[in-house]
């Protein structure tokens, strides 16, 4: 168990439609990491937060967006979804800068477009 | 920009072998770099880390890994491979430049016959 919680563990859903998967980082660490794993494109990175701010951006479509709450627990949203966003959706979190640089990734969320 | 390549996609040993994942990454400078395990439907967890220091590195669950600066490549290896270590093995290659940058390989799928 790495700390890092999410939910939901999976979600189904119908193209058009709006969702919401959250992610709790582990106690003291203050970013927060969003991937995308598909099995035709990897593991694609798409954001960072670092306490409450957006630090860097991946490959992220304009159809997703993310937020990163006081509480450092993060959302992203993923709008008028499409076949293609079925895929694994990771969080991740890490320790403060000057910490030891590893990620810690939750158990992901699984969603399906249908 | 930074990279990581792993050219084997998908590897195969049988049970009690040695194994050696290969990677390779191209950065100016020395960079953080990774190894993560990712079991079926699970996350990714941190098997061995480098940042500087001895370039031969100790993981869990026996994997090692070895710098190589000259080869720009970061190799992991197990001397004996046990039939639970089949699982899909990503290499990463980390910058902190007032932001944690990763970039994670493609991965090699690891399969282990008896």
């Amino acid at each position: 168990d790495s700390g890092v919680t999410q939910t939901p563990k999976h979600l189904i859903t119908a193209t058009g439609q709006r969702v919401t998967l959250r992610c709790s980082p582990r106690s003291g660490d203050l970013s927060v990491y969003w991937y995308q794993q598909s099995l035709d494109q990897g593991l694609q990175f798409l954001i960072h937060y670092y306490n409450g701010e957006e630090r860097a951006k991946g490959n992220i479509l304009e159809r997703f967006s993310a937020q990163q709450f006081p509480d450092l627990h993060s959302e992203l949203n993923l709008s008028s979804l499409e076949l293609g966003d079925s895929a694994l959706y990771f969080c991740a979190s890490s320790p403060p800068l000057g910490g030891s640089y590893e990620q810690y990734f939750g158990p992901g969320t699984r969603l399906t477009v249908t | 920009a930074q990279s990581v390549t792993q050219p084997d996609i998908h590897i195969t040993v049988s049970e009690g072998a040695s194994l050696e994942l290969r990677c390779n990454y191209s950065y100016g400078a020395t960079p953080y770099l990774f190894w993560y395990v990712q079991s079926p439907g699970q996350g990714l967890q941190l098997l061995l880390k480098y940042f500087s220091g001895d370039t031969l590195v100790q993981g869990i669950k026996g994997f090692e890994a070895e710098f190589k600066r000259s080869q720009s490549s970061f190799n992991l290896r197990k001397p004996s491979v046990h039939w639970s270590d089949a699982a899909e093995y990503f290499c990463a290659v980390g910058l902190l430049r007032g932001y944690q940058k990763v970039t994670f390989g493609i991965g090699t799928k690891l399969q282990v016959i008896p």
